[in-house]
């Protein structure tokens, strides 16, 4: 069956430290791949997307994810946290075959930033 | 800004009394979603309207109805809220259709509660 992990569901980082939130997926093509962000209280802000060409995607506020197609992950990182990253980011996926409604998100991942 | 609208933020019913959540958008989109989100969950898809034609989940309950009068507007409607209706709504656009390169943008959300 098609799904998507995001293996750690909290994580705490130090502001200026690196960060990087985990996603795979069970599936056996390459689906189309998305990293949301939530802050408290929010609906989903859209960071990145990937759905083919180079593996390294850009997107806004500084984050960037990496596909590979080997580990069936793709994983957010961003070089320098700061305290207003600190939010719920859920990886999402499309699977090909399926329709835009067909998004499977993860769990999530809750991000503590400590001063 | 082109963006999605959701009214009110915060909602508070009374156990059984129906209740009509809003979303606009100025994004054109042809598809409109809601979602459901519990606490610490990931979205839930709860239907979809692409254009005019409604689409139900398998496993949304009949207490859930929605309205979609035009392109801009969709309603949710809980016709006899429980407590474990208790969440945020989350409604979503994309377009033109239901590619699966169609990245979904979200609302706000509204927050639920059920007394």
């Amino acid at each position: 069956a098609q799904s998507v992990t995001q293996p750690d569901i909290h994580i705490t980082v130090s502001e200026g430290a690196s960060l990087e939130l985990r996603c795979n997926y069970s599936y056996g093509a390459t689906p189309y791949l998305f990293w949301y962000v939530q802050s408290p209280g929010q609906g989903l802000q859209l960071l990145l997307k990937y759905f083919s060409g180079d593996t390294l995607v850009q997107g806004i506020k500084g984050f960037e994810a990496e596909f590979k197609r080997s580990q069936s992950s793709f994983n957010l990182r961003k070089p320098s946290v700061h305290w207003s990253d600190a939010a719920e980011y859920f990886c999402a996926v499309a699977f090909r075959g399926g329709s835009a409604r067909q998004l499977t998100f993860g769990s999530g991942t809750q991000l503590t930033v400590l001063p | 800004d082109a963006m999605v609208i959701q009214n009110p933020r915060y909602q508070v019913t009374q156990f059984g009394k129906p209740v009509t959540l809003s979303c606009s958008q100025t994004l054109n989109h042809n598809v409109m979603y809601w979602y459901q989100q519990k606490s610490s969950q990931a979205p839930k898809l709860l239907f979809h309207y692409y254009d005019k034609d409604f689409n139900n989940e398998a496993d949304t309950p009949d207490n859930f109805q929605s309205r979609r009068p035009n392109t801009s507007f969709c309603f949710l409607d809980i016709r006899s809220p429980g407590l474990g209706d208790a969440a945020m709504y989350l409604c979503a656009t994309s377009g033109p259709g239901l590619a699966r390169t169609d990245t979904q943008y979200f609302g706000p959300g509204t927050r639920l509660t059920v007394l």
